[in-house]
């Protein structure tokens, strides 16, 4: 049973571009939402964050929208970089918990 | 930010051995740290929640008696594989929890033959 869904497993853009990955989620407990970058053989870095009481939160280049009516959350990346070609997790945590529950990961790859 | 290692960061073993891999926040004390599991084109999944002097807390379907988790100070948890079998081999990764966020290890690759 997945909680945490990233339905594209792979993504390839062109650098400049945007690039916007999409999770879903079936539990309407998850309280905080996360994104992971990752590279192979290392473990995950934390990117941006938002909680279940906002609709955006944005870092810099990083965007995070959330739709909670949706079930829907989705990372922007704007402009993408070919230093930001990786793996990219979204995580959820319940309330009052430590506990992450990640998606399957998607890879970004962007292009010059 | 805090930077947590693990060891060895890979390692083969035969069927039947038991495997350690170490966890250590380096720069900070970690009460409570997490272990996972991946499996290639998988996500990460948690395994188990230790907890500093303490028995952990394992995830449903999870044994306890295989995954021996002892987290003895502040800045140690290891991670113990018994009787490893083919099926175990995996990318096992640590995180540490500190001031709300979990910083997480580089992962150990385990192959067992």
């Amino acid at each position: 049973d997945q909680q945490v869904k990233q339905n594209s497993p792979s993504l390839s853009v062109q650098e400049g571009r945007i690039s916007i990955l999409n999770c879903d989620y079936t539990n309407s407990m998850f309280d905080y939402f996360l994104w992971y970058k990752k590279y192979p053989a290392e473990g995950p870095t934390f990117l941006i964050s938002i909680s279940s009481i906002k609709d955006k939160n944005e870092d810099g280049r990083f965007t995070v929208f959330l739709n909670k009516s949706a079930k829907h959350l989705s990372l922007h990346i704007v402009p993408s970089q070919p230093g930001d070609s990786a793996v990219y997790f979204c995580a959820a945590t319940l309330y009052n918990t430590d506990k992450l529950i990640f998606g399957t990961g998607t890879r970004l790859q962007v292009f010059p | 930010g805090a930077v947590v290692s693990q060891h060895p960061s890979w390692v083969i073993c035969k069927s039947g051995t038991s495997v350690k891999i170490e966890c250590r926040s380096l720069d900070f004390q970690a009460t409570t740290m997490f272990w996972y599991r991946q499996f290639p084109k998988q996500s990460l999944m948690l395994m188990a929640t230790s907890n500093e002097g303490s028995k952990a807390t394992y995830e449903q379907g999870v044994e306890k008696d295989k995954f021996l988790i002892n987290h003895a100070s502040l800045t140690l948890s290891t991670l113990t594989v018994t009787s490893a079998h083919p099926e175990d081999s995996s990318f096992y990764i640590c995180s540490a929890r500190a001031n709300n966020e979990q910083f997480f290890g580089p992962g150990t690759r385990l192959t067992v033959l």
